[in-house]
């Protein structure tokens, strides 16, 4: 079946370092693909999304890219803060009607001042 | 994008007893669903809550511990019954919106004592 894989955390970065959170998927179909974020004490919010090969999705400085021979999707920021601090869920749609979201196991992200 | 909320946001309860989850979605989804998140940990499909009839559960999951019910578009009930410790966790709601784009509530917290 459908499954993500995410880079195992937690990662501790200074403020203003580059971030990556790497990000694998297997799937039989076209996947949609999603950034979700979680800040402590709160639900999950979507980051950025892309809906086919080789789109762009970004947001706050975040950025990924849908890369369909490597089967990738990885989470970027040029220059992190603080306020990123926060575990980052990346997620497949199957894109079949009335199918949940896949979910990989969360990378949690420690940003020092 | 929907804005979803969920009641309580938080709650203590005894062994033994149970707890109702009220999800509000401010538009019409097409699809609802439940998911369990435990500390430290991914999020787990309970079941898809389908409008009008029961609702569709995954492997590990069944109707007489956590029925669900889903009376219109816009709105869902999660019920957690027969508490014990380990069903401490976080429960989240998410509605379907933008083609398989899913947008969550802010989750509900249990501690069982």
């Amino acid at each position: 079946g459908d499954s993500v894989t995410q880079m195992e955390g937690p990662v501790t970065l200074s403020e203003e370092a580059f971030l990556t959170i790497n990000c694998t998927y297997t799937a039989t179909g076209y996947p949609s693909l999603f950034w979700y974020v979680q800040y402590p004490g709160e639900g999950l919010q979507l980051l950025l999304k892309a809906t086919k090969a080789d789109d762009k999705g970004s947001n706050k400085g975040f950025e990924a890219t849908y890369r369909k021979e490597t089967t990738s999707f990885h989470l970027e920021k040029g220059s992190v803060q603080v306020s990123d601090s926060a575990v980052y869920f990346c997620a497949l749609s199957p894109n079949q009607a009335g199918t949940a979201l896949i979910f990989g196991k969360g990378t949690t992200l420690s940003v020092s001042s | 994008s929907a804005v979803i909320s969920q009641k309580p946001s938080r709650d203590i309860c005894q062994r033994g007893t149970s707890l109702t989850i009220q999800c509000q979605v401010d538009s019409q989804v097409t699809m609802m669903f439940w998911y369990r998140q435990q500390p430290g940990q991914s999020l787990t499909l309970i079941a898809t809550a389908n409008q009008g009839s029961e609702a569709t559960y995954e492997s590990g999951f069944v109707i007489d511990k956590f029925p669900i019910s889903r009376p219109n578009l816009t709105f869902s009930t999660l019920t957690v019954s027969n508490l014990s410790p380990e069903d401490s966790s976080i429960y989240l709601c998410s509605g379907t919106g933008v083609p398989y784009e899913q947008y969550f509530g802010p989750g509900t917290r249990l501690t069982v004592t």
